[in-house]
């Protein structure tokens, strides 16, 4: 079975620093890799995906995400963050048997960050 | 504007009582999903749909059930609710392999 391992459950940076949250999933095959954040009390938004192509993905609000086939990672990063960063991040996995759309997202259980001022 | 809308964002329940969950979207997406967030636990998937009259179980679907009868909705039921189930919610939808779009949630309690 398809699997998301995000090994932090907690990380604290001081605003200005550089972030990297970690992703790790277990599968044979190449999935969908995706990363959202959730801020308090609000739903989920997607910061970005990978499908193929370039491994290093970019998304919103200064986010970008590197895919490491040979460690099976998806590690998100962001060169300074800012107070406005602090929230929850997620990073799913989805597979599809036939290589299409249908395909089953997977959550890791989270990375909360916490930004210092 | 494009978004999911779940109905209710809060609920207090007894056990036994049947309860709906309603979600709405309006970007025409063909998958749906509902998933239940429980600390340390993550975002687990209950049901997923392909598309109207195509559903399928994910992982936690026990307690659960669904419909899809339009495109654009996919109410969660559950028809005897137990102090388990107490939960935050959250329906999705996406289009193709794109992203999926969440909705506010929908916080639980079953007493």
């Amino acid at each position: 079975a398809q699997s998301v391992t995000q090994p932090d459950i907690h990380i604290t940076v001081s605003e200005g620093a550089s972030l990297e949250l970690r992703c790790n999933y277990s599968y044979g095959a190449t999935p969908y890799l995706f990363w959202y954040v959730q801020s308090p009390g609000q739903g989920l938004q997607l910061l970005l995906k990978y499908f193929s192509g370039d491994t290093l993905v970019q998304g919103i609000k200064g986010f970008e995400a590197e895919f490491k086939r040979s460690q099976s990672s998806f590690n998100l990063r962001k060169p300074s963050v800012h107070w406005s960063d602090a929230a929850e991040y997620f990073c799913a996995v989805g597979l599809s048997n036939s290589g299409g759309s249908n395909y089953k997202l997977t959550f890791g259980k989270g990375t909360l960050l916490t930004v210092n001022p | 504007e494009a978004q999911v809308t779940q109905n209710p964002r809060y609920l207090i329940t007894v056990t036994g009582k049947k309860l709906t969950v309603t979600c709405s979207q309006n970007m025409n997406h063909e998958y749906m999903s509902w998933y239940r967030q429980d600390p340390g636990l993550g975002l687990r998937q209950i049901y997923y749909s392909m598309n109207v009259e195509v559903t399928d179980k994910g992982d936690v679907p026990e307690g659960y059930k669904v419909s899809r009868k339009e495109k654009r909705n996919f109410p969660l039921i559950l028809e005897s609710p137990s102090p388990n189930q107490t939960s935050l919610y959250f329906c999705a939808s996406r289009r193709g392999a794109y992203g999926y779009t969440f909705g506010s949630g929908t916080r639980l309690t079953v007493v």
